[in-house]
């Protein structure tokens, strides 16, 4: 089946650490997207890419950073500079404008 | 500043009544809006859109109304079952050079059986 593989589901980071959480479709996809849900916040958008060794920034870029370097592939880092990491990750994927996937998401928690 | 503002955080409605979350944005040139909803801890699915031609497009119990002239959007839901509860967020598509959604705060929708 195609889908959206998110991993882990649940992760844990010390403090001054840095983390990086996978996003793996095999739906073909150009498009691949990150955000990320705080309570009361919504769905933000950290960082996106439209084509393999292409991204942009989001609106909540920093302390992030991302690569494209496979179609398939769009791993997020979660940086020490990142001041508030702890929150709920979702990856997404589309091949049209408004075919949005999602992943079942990855939960960072900052110990 | 935002530019999709869903205002009511939380909805509560009995089984089999119809349960409207509203959804209001900034720019008269946005065409195309979108609502998925959300169980926790799991992503958001897709579950009706509308473009700005329609003012409004069905499908099944849910039903999406759009007012350019106010920049509003709802959606209804009739008749609300027990499995509708989740979060409801409202999205717009955005276009030119960087194509994205931009959602809304959500609504937490919960029906009462």
């Amino acid at each position: 089946d195609g889908g959206i593989t998110q991993s882990p589901k649940y992760l844990f980071r010390k403090e001054g650490q840095n983390v990086t959480l996978s996003c793996e479709q095999n739906l073909n996809h150009d498009a691949m997207y990150w955000y990320r849900q705080d309570p009361g916040q919504g769905l933000r958008l950290i960082y996106y890419s439209q084509i393999v060794n292409d991204f942009q920034k989001g609106d909540i870029a920093e302390g992030y950073s991302v690569s494209r370097e496979k179609k398939e592939s769009f791993p997020l880092t979660v940086t020490s500079a990142q001041k508030n990491p702890t929150a709920f990750y979702l990856c997404a994927s589309s091949d049209r404008p408004y075919g949005y996937t999602f992943g079942s998401g990855t939960r960072l928690t900052v110990v | 500043d935002q530019q999709v503002k869903q205002n009511s955080p939380s909805l509560s409605v009995q089984e089999g009544r119809i349960s409207i979350l509203n959804c209001d944005y900034t720019n008269s040139m946005f065409d195309y809006f979108l609502w998925y909803k959300k169980y926790p801890a799991e992503g958001p699915t897709f579950l009706i859109s509308i473009s700005s031609i329609k003012d409004k497009n069905e499908d099944g119990r849910f039903t999406v109304f759009l007012n350019k002239s106010a920049k509003h959007l709802s959606l209804h839901i009739v008749p609300s079952q027990p499995g509708d509860s989740a979060v409801y967020f409202c999205a717009v598509f955005i276009q030119g050079g960087s194509e994205k959604l931009v959602f809304g705060k959500g609504t937490k929708l919960t029906v009462n059986p």
